[in-house]
């Protein structure tokens, strides 16, 4: 099957930092998610991107699709304690599933 | 609040134990997926259902059996797992499945086998 390489697989950052995750895939995707989840939560959807190359902001978060169609990179400025939590990425192909990476753990130091 | 309700949350069961798994949603979608989220591995579709038949089936084991009396509730039961089952399975639902970029998740059940 399609992989998917998010990386970094943690980060510990400051209160106040900017955060930038990516993930990779092995093949042409035409729609990129990116989610967060809490400790004891399911997944929320934050962010989907449909067109190659396309920028999109939530608040402070923002994401992009890659111009190559194999990656997505997500943003988040200035971040605030309640930003900790697991990020990752789905990706979908020409079929109908989607593709999860393994997730990005982020910790943020007050 | 996301609207789709799984319980119980945690769940420990022996491997000869059966036991079965809730999820229901209150949102008017007519597709609802099983996920399974293991630590340090991606999320991987088990099951979607479509109006209350399967319409996938990824190569999941025997010992998993879905079953979807409605569109509300679907149900996973389990019975004489392994230890490499214990994770936490996730219960999702969309409008219709083919929007699963659209898919709100429940909260999860951690299952753990011993």
């Amino acid at each position: 099957g399609q992989q998917l390489n998010q990386s970094p697989q943690s980060m510990f950052i400051q209160e106040g930092e900017d955060v930038s995750m990516n993930c990779t895939s092995s093949s042409i995707f035409n729609t990129w998610l990116w989610y967060k989840q809490d400790p004891g939560e399911g997944p929320v959807l934050l962010i989907a991107l449909y067109k190659a190359g396309e920028l999109t902001s939530n608040g402070r978060l923002t994401a992009q699709f890659g111009i190559t169609r194999k990656d997505s990179f997500l943003n988040i400025s200035a971040s605030i304690p309640s930003d900790v939590g697991i990020y990752f990425c789905a990706g979908q192909g020409t079929g109908n599933q989607f593709y999860f990476g393994t997730g990005t753990s982020l910790t943020v130091i007050p | 609040e996301t609207g789709v309700t799984q319980t119980p949350r945690h769940l420990v069961m022996g491997m000869t134990n059966k036991k079965s798994l809730k999820c229901e949603q209150h949102l008017g979608h007519n597709a609802m997926y099983w996920y399974k989220q293991s630590a340090k591995k991606p999320l991987e579709l088990m099951f979607v259902y479509s109006l209350e038949e399967r319409v996938e089936n990824n190569s999941v084991p025997s010992r998993f059996s879905p079953e979807c009396p409605n569109s509300s509730h679907l149900f996973l039961h389990l019975h004489t797992l392994q230890p490499e089952d214990s994770a936490l399975y996730l219960c999702a639902s969309s409008q219709d499945s083919g929007l699963q970029d659209r898919a709100f998740f429940g909260q999860g059940t951690r299952l753990t086998v011993v």
